[in-house]
């Protein structure tokens, strides 16, 4: 069965301090793979994909993250990290099928301190 | 654009009563799932809908279910609410059904059962 783990479920780093978030996944074939961020209050937002090609996959507010088929990982980076980035994150795989089912792992949330 | 909405923002229900919950997917959108997330956890797959049909269905009993309207927009009903329904209701659309159409994530709805 599909699945995805989030092994971290908090993290702390400082202002300006580079991250790395982590994400396993279970899944047959290639997955499809994406990463969320959701604010206190909000629905989630999309930060990157990845289906094909590039295994380093750059995303919006300065994210980027690292396919890696032999770890059967997805790890979310950010290399300076803003207070602004405090929220929870979420990895997620999606069926290669023509489905749109998500699958989500436990989720991250990432403290700031300044 | 006005993105995903839902409605209402928050609701709280008493054991066994029943609750619909409304999604307006965003502009040019055709295809709408929902998702539960529990406090603390990621969210899961309830269903997905598309040209007014249920496309696929997550591991959620029969008290779920749903509904979508020819301009695409989207109801969840629950019947005899458990104790354990209370979480956050994500409603999601895209242009499509597969995995590689981006889904949009409206804010939720907060379903408190007493």
């Amino acid at each position: 069965a599909q699945s995805v783990t989030q092994p971290d479920i908090h993290i702390t780093v400082s202002e300006g301090a580079s991250l790395e978030l982590r994400c396993n996944y279970s899944y047959g074939a290639t997955p499809y793979l994406f990463w969320y961020v959701q604010s206190p209050g909000q629905g989630l937002q999309l930060l990157l994909k990845y289906f094909s090609g590039d295994t380093l996959v750059q995303g919006i507010k300065g994210f980027e993250a690292e396919f890696k088929r032999s770890q059967s990982s997805f790890n979310l980076r950010k290399p300076s990290v803003h207070w602004s980035d405090a929220a929870e994150y979420f990895c997620a795989v999606g069926a290669t099928s023509n489905t749109g089912k998500l699958i989500f792992g436990q989720g991250t949330t990432l403290q700031v301190k300044p | 654009d006005a993105g995903v909405t839902q409605s209402p923002t928050h609701l709280i229900k008493t054991r066994g009563q029943q609750v619909t919950l409304r999604c307006s997917p965003k502009s040019g959108h055709d295809t709408v799932s929902w998702y539960q997330q529990a406090l603390g956890q990621g969210p899961q797959f309830i269903f997905q809908y598309y040209e007014e049909e249920e496309r696929q269905r997550g591991n959620f009993p029969d008290r779920f279910s749903g509904h979508q309207f020819p301009n695409y927009s989207s109801e969840l009903n629950v019947n005899a609410l458990l104790l354990g329904d209370s979480a956050l209701y994500l409603c999601a659309s895209s242009l499509g059904l597969g995995s590689t159409y981006e889904q949009y994530f409206g804010p939720g709805t907060r379903l408190t059962v007493t």
